[in-house]
């Protein structure tokens, strides 16, 4: 079945660690997107993507990476300087000239 | 820079009633999209509604619909004859449209927890 696939659903991790988030879809979309999920705050995007080997900043995107590779992929890494990494983060993949955009099921990110 | 609000933190409704779901933005643009995405207890972000900022004719999805009043940027989501599933988060959504081979990013407001009542 096509679809975005994110994993683990749950990840704990130590303070001052590194982390990284999958987000695998099969839809062939060009663009792809994380977005961070905080009680309370909606959405907010972190990173984006349009095309293999190219990624733009979003609001929020201090304190966190990513690569673009394959046109499949697009982790998401939650490095020592984000002050607050505990939350949702949710994976989106979509088509270039369509408004759409199909949702991953979520990681939730604890750290400790 | 575009904004959404929705300014009803928390709805409930008695199940087959009627509910409607508020919803406002802000932008320059003149062509973009707007959404409604329900988010259930399982956090798995759905799809309800997509509205043409182009198109008068306000979108329907069988008991969903919508009010989209562009002079007034607002964009309301109606449900009838509400059922136990629809209970879970409603996030209203704008997307500029872009030209040129790219999609826009979708701007969220902050959501509306609806609860439905048997």
């Amino acid at each position: 079945d096509g679809g975005i696939t994110q994993s683990p659903k749950y990840l704990f991790r130590k303070e001052g660690q590194n982390v990284t988030l999958s987000c695998e879809q099969n839809l062939n979309h060009d663009a792809m997107y994380w977005y961070r999920q905080d009680p309370g705050q909606g959405l907010r995007l972190i990173y984006y993507s349009q095309i293999v080997n190219d990624f733009q900043k979003g609001d929020i995107a201090e304190g966190y990476s990513v690569s673009r590779e394959k046109k499949e992929s697009f982790p998401l890494t939650v490095t020592s300087a984000q002050k607050n990494p505990t939350a949702f983060y949710l994976c989106a993949s979509g088509v270039r000239d369509r408004a759409e955009a199909f949702f991953g099921q979520g990681t939730r990110l604890t750290v400790v | 820079a575009q904004t959404v609000t929705q300014s009803q933190p928390e709805m409930s409704v008695q199940e087959a009633e009627t509910v409607t779901l508020s919803c406002t933005y802000d932008t320059s643009e003149s062509n973009y999209y707007l959404f409604w995405y329900k988010q259930p207890p399982s956090r798995q972000m759905i799809l309800v509604i997509r509205q043409e900022a182009y198109k008068q004719q306000n979108a329907t999805e069988n008991r969903f619909s919508v009010n989209f009043q562009k002079a007034a940027k607002s964009f309301s989501l109606k449900i009838s004859d509400s059922q136990l599933g629809d209970t879970a988060m409603y996030f209203c959504a704008f997307m500029k449209k872009n030209y040129g081979g790219s999609q826009g990013n979708l701007i969220f407001g902050k959501g509306t927890k609806l609860s439905v009542k048997p």
